[in-house]
């Protein structure tokens, strides 16, 4: 089955900019969704089809998608960036949708 | 306000069956997808099964496909997972996930319950 990869941590100062991949092969050809994760609340969408911002989600956060890597952006990060995000893809040949195995971004 | 409340959860001993439900409002519901992803302790996220808007399509991971039935009630505006034969490694919290689409393989889930937690131990 498709295998999203991404890294377990990523580190960043507050007001930097924070890049989180998510590695797949020909991961390009697929639509990505990210998904934020704070401690003890329920998973919320922050960018969809790869680039799409839902309403209500900062333009701080933006996506692109390309070749065998997807990059979730997140720019001038903040304290309440800090969570764990998770990259989603829907995988055609098996009928199944696939999680990426998270990654916990800490703010320095 | 949409709202999506999972109920049904415990704990159960391993080759037992639960059934787990999902009352979701502040939406039409019979126009989406629905999903069920879980998380076990400490765990990252693993979608479960998806729901067409009208049934008519219906999706299970590798790990769940056989012993599991996903089913909704567009009367009842509920989501249903139906879950049998189950494992130790089935324990997690279970979230009831509305799709932002009528189809299940677009999977953006753009609504989250609180989650159900089920364990499994004897």
């Amino acid at each position: 089955s498709y295998v999203l990869t991404q890294p377990p941590s990523v580190s960043v100062a507050p007001g930097k900019t924070a890049r989180i991949t998510c590695g797949g092969n020909n991961i390009g050809s697929k639509s990505v969704h990210w998904y934020q994760q704070k401690p003890g609340q329920a998973p919320v969408l922050v960018i969809y089809y790869d680039s799409d911002r839902p309403s209500g989600i900062p333009e701080r956060f933006s996506g692109s998608n390309s070749g065998n890597t997807a990059t979730l952006t997140i720019s001038r990060v903040e304290a309440g960036d800090e969570a764990d995000y998770y990259c989603q893809v829907w995988d055609s040949s098996s009928d199944l949708s696939v999680f990426g195995g998270g990654t916990k971004l800490t703010v320095l | 306000e949409v709202q999506l409340v999972e109920s049904g959860g415990g704990l159960v001993q391993p080759g037992r069956s639960l059934r787990l439900s999902c009352a979701a409002s502040g939406f039409t519901f019979d126009d989406y997808a629905m999903h069920w992803v879980r998380q076990a302790p400490g765990k990252g996220l693993e979608w479960v099964s998806g729901i067409s808007w009208n049934s008519g399509s219906i999706g299970y991971a590798d790990s769940v496909k056989g012993r599991f039935t996903i089913s909704r009630d567009n009367a009842k505006n509920s989501l249903y997972l139906q879950m049998n034969s189950l494992r130790a490694e089935d324990t997690a919290l279970y979230y009831c996930a509305k799709s932002s689409q009528g189809v299940v393989p677009a999977a953006i889930l753009d609504y989250w319950g609180q989650g159900t937690l089920v364990t499994v131990s004897s």
